[in-house]
């Protein structure tokens, strides 16, 4: 049980364009998902943490309008990085909180990992 | 200061020895402790929470020091398959936001 999916696992994409990445949780219902970014040998960095049906609430330093984040079912949240630049390139990871049980207890997603050219 | 350090290693270590690596927390408040471990290019997966009383499952031991805000992973009898990068994951205050540490790269080698 407590199965996140992630897709894709790997993109490449060209500057200037936009990716969406899809998090959904299999066999649960996730409350809340979070995003993370974790760029290469750092710290899995958070980015975002979404409720269903609410706005994404954004941690300092993170651009909002350019990593839009949608959360519109209790299985399924998108991250899309609008106008990719090559500093975007980075380990992209959501996980998903459980509607019961522990909220500490984080479910992760396989990772995207986006490369920008 | 982060909020949560690790020495970022890496610990080469032969098969068989026993290995320990500490974490330190700086927000006093926190109240729930984890360690991951993350393998090259993959998800980090939960290995175990740590314990006021500190807890054991199987080859690894977890301990948590309040007073000097650390806490600790032991790995005894080491296998190949343990190396990994272990990360040291710390709650802020009562919003369930988990805070991640950097990172302690272990290398087992035969």
């Amino acid at each position: 049980g407590a199965v996140v999916s992630q897709h894709p696992s790997w993109v490449i994409c060209k500057s200037g364009t936009s990716v969406k990445i899809e998090c959904r949780s299999l066999d649960f219902q996730a409350t809340t998902m979070f995003w993370y970014r974790q760029f290469p040998k750092q710290s899995l960095m958070l980015m975002a943490t979404s409720n269903e049906g609410s706005k994404a609430t954004y941690e300092q330093g993170v651009e909002k309008d350019k990593f839009l984040i949608n959360h519109a079912s209790l299985t399924l949240s998108t991250l899309t990085v609008t106008s990719a630049h090559p500093e975007d390139s980075s380990f992209y990871i959501c996980s998903a909180s459980a509607t019961s049980g522990s909220p500490y207890e984080q479910y992760f997603g396989p990772g995207t990992r986006l490369t920008v050219t | 200061r982060k909020e949560v350090e690790q020495d970022p290693g890496p610990f080469n270590v032969p098969e068989g020895a026993t290995v320990a690596f500490n974490c330190t927390y700086s927000n006093s408040a926190s109240q729930s402790f984890f360690w991951y471990r993350q393998d090259c290019r993959k998800e980090p997966k939960l290995l175990m929470s740590v314990y006021s009383s500190g807890n054991e499952d199987g080859r690894f031991t977890a301990q948590l020091n309040r007073a000097s805000q650390y806490i600790s992973l032991l790995i005894r009898d080491s296998k190949l398959s343990d190396s990994a990068t272990y990360l040291c994951v710390v709650t802020r205050d009562s919003n369930y936001q988990l805070i991640w540490g950097a990172g302690t790269k272990l290398i087992i080698k035969p």
